[in-house]
């Protein structure tokens, strides 16, 4: 599976809008992008997903150029609570997910 | 949605042991995963469940050290077998489902977190 790179880590500030940078230069034709979130002591959680342009949804947005070689996880107004680790990862329809480092944002007051 | 749940939520045990972790869904589902998260690090893909026939393991996981069942398609469990203190981890199950954007997702269990001492 194609792999991807993101930064270790991020800094924010409240109601701040924060965009989360991910590279994947060999995504294959068939592969989605998908972004999932993990807070301490819980499983990762679907955040959003998309093949190409943009995507929104009440959470975040998801801009992805016509190359698809990288995408940009953006969320709005960031809160103490989008403190997390955010993990960006490609997926083929019905395949499984192979985990990257993921970013982990700190959203400081 | 899925509602997964895992039990253990969490144990400690002594090195050269061996625990079972159960996975339960909320419905049918074809895909089951699992997967551990050491200490401060990222998720790794164990295994492939597959319902009636012998799971498909990973790079670096092998059967006798793992040994997963999948007896129908709402359970499975994982073994951590002769264990030591370097498979303290969390372990997660996750199944593939139909989200509520219309497509496929992967939703993931609370996890157990293991300690051997």
């Amino acid at each position: 599976l194609a792999k991807t790179t993101q930064p270790i880590s991020m800094d924010s500030y409240e109601g701040q809008e924060v965009n989360i940078t991910c590279s994947h230069n060999n995504i294959a034709t068939n592969d989605y992008i998908t972004w999932y979130q993990q807070f301490p002591s819980q499983g990762p959680r679907f955040i959003i997903q998309g093949y190409k342009t943009k995507v929104t949804n009440e959470v975040a947005s998801l801009f992805i150029p016509a190359d698809r070689k990288s995408s940009t996880l953006s969320l709005p107004r960031v809160s103490l609570s989008d403190t997390a680790v955010y993990y960006c990862l490609l997926r083929n329809q019905g395949g499984k997910l192979i985990f990257g480092q993921g970013t982990e944002l700190s959203v400081k007051p | 949605s899925a509602v997964i749940s895992q039990k253990p939520s969490r144990d400690i045990c002594q090195r050269g042991t061996s625990l079972t972790i159960q996975c339960q869904v909320d419905s049918q589902v074809t895909m089951m995963f699992w997967y551990r998260q050491q200490p401060g690090q990222s998720l790794t893909l164990i295994a492939t469940a597959n319902q009636g026939s012998e799971a498909t393991y990973e790079s670096g996981f092998v059967i006798d050290k793992f040994p997963i069942s999948r007896p129908n398609l709402t359970f499975s469990t994982l073994t951590v077998s002769n264990m030591s203190p370097e498979d303290s981890s969390i372990y997660l199950c996750s199944v593939v489902m139909t989200g509520e954007q219309g497509y496929n997702e992967q939703f993931f269990g609370p996890g157990t977190r293991l300690t051997v001492l």
